[in-house]
């Protein structure tokens, strides 16, 4: 049971546009939700979270919004520059107490210059 | 310079033998975890732990065996490897317990022949 998921699965955009990438879950005592960034060969780099108290997180050209009614959020990329192009993980915090993050299967974007 | 070091890099391993992969952490961390990745699944939970204490351990076999001989190091042991195993495993870290703003270092590649 995949209890976050992301889509689309791959993008592609062209430099200076902006990249959308969706995430859902299920689990709605969910609270923390962190984006990751990943590129090949690399351990996930944390770029970006937000807490379930709040609507948008921004960050430069990286922002987060979120919409805890209908358990949904979106990483917007703006000014897309082919430096950008990597695999975004969204994950969820499990509220258990177990500290565990629990990861989608990741967008792979993809910035044409 | 590197704040979290995963030794070896690249790992080769015959069916039945045992490895230990090595995690340093130099960000003053006081919780550390242990996540597995590998084609067919997302980034998985494996373990956390706080203060050199296991916290939670959502690994079903106990062939994998944490050990923390002190509070920035958590290896990994694993004993009578599978070719199921063959996975990249990355160790992370966060400042304070409850797992938010987790660290993920480079990564250890795991291949078992």
């Amino acid at each position: 049971q995949q209890q976050v998921r992301q889509s689309p699965q791959s993008l592609t955009v062209w430099e200076g546009e902006t990249a959308i990438l969706n995430c859902s879950y299920e689990d709605s005592t969910f609270n923390y939700f962190p984006w990751y960034q990943q590129f090949p060969g690399e351990g996930p780099a944390l770029l970006i979270s937000i807490r379930s108290v709040s609507d948008k997180k921004e960050d430069g050209r990286f922002t987060i919004f979120f919409n805890k009614r209908e358990k949904k959020l979106s990483l917007h990329i703006t000014d897309s520059q082919p430096g950008d192009s990597a695999t975004y993980f969204c994950a969820a915090l499990a509220s258990s107490g177990s500290w565990q993050l629990i990861f989608g299967s990741g967008t792979q974007l993809t910035v044409m210059p | 310079d590197p704040k979290i070091i995963q030794k070896p890099k690249y790992l080769v391993a015959v069916t039945g033998s045992e490895k230990i992969l090595i995690c340093e952490q130099y960000l003053g961390h006081n919780a550390m975890y242990w996540y597995r990745q590998s084609a067919k699944k997302p980034l998985e939970f494996m373990f956390s732990y706080s203060y050199q204490k296991l916290m939670d351990n959502q690994t079903a076999s106990s062939r994998f065996q944490p050990q923390s001989s002190k509070k920035n190091h958590l290896d990994l042991q694993i004993t009578a490897l599978k070719p199921d195993d063959s996975a990249t495993y990355f160790c992370a870290s966060s400042q304070d317990a409850g797992g938010y703003e987790q660290y993920f270092g480079p990564g250890t590649r795991l291949t078992v022949l």
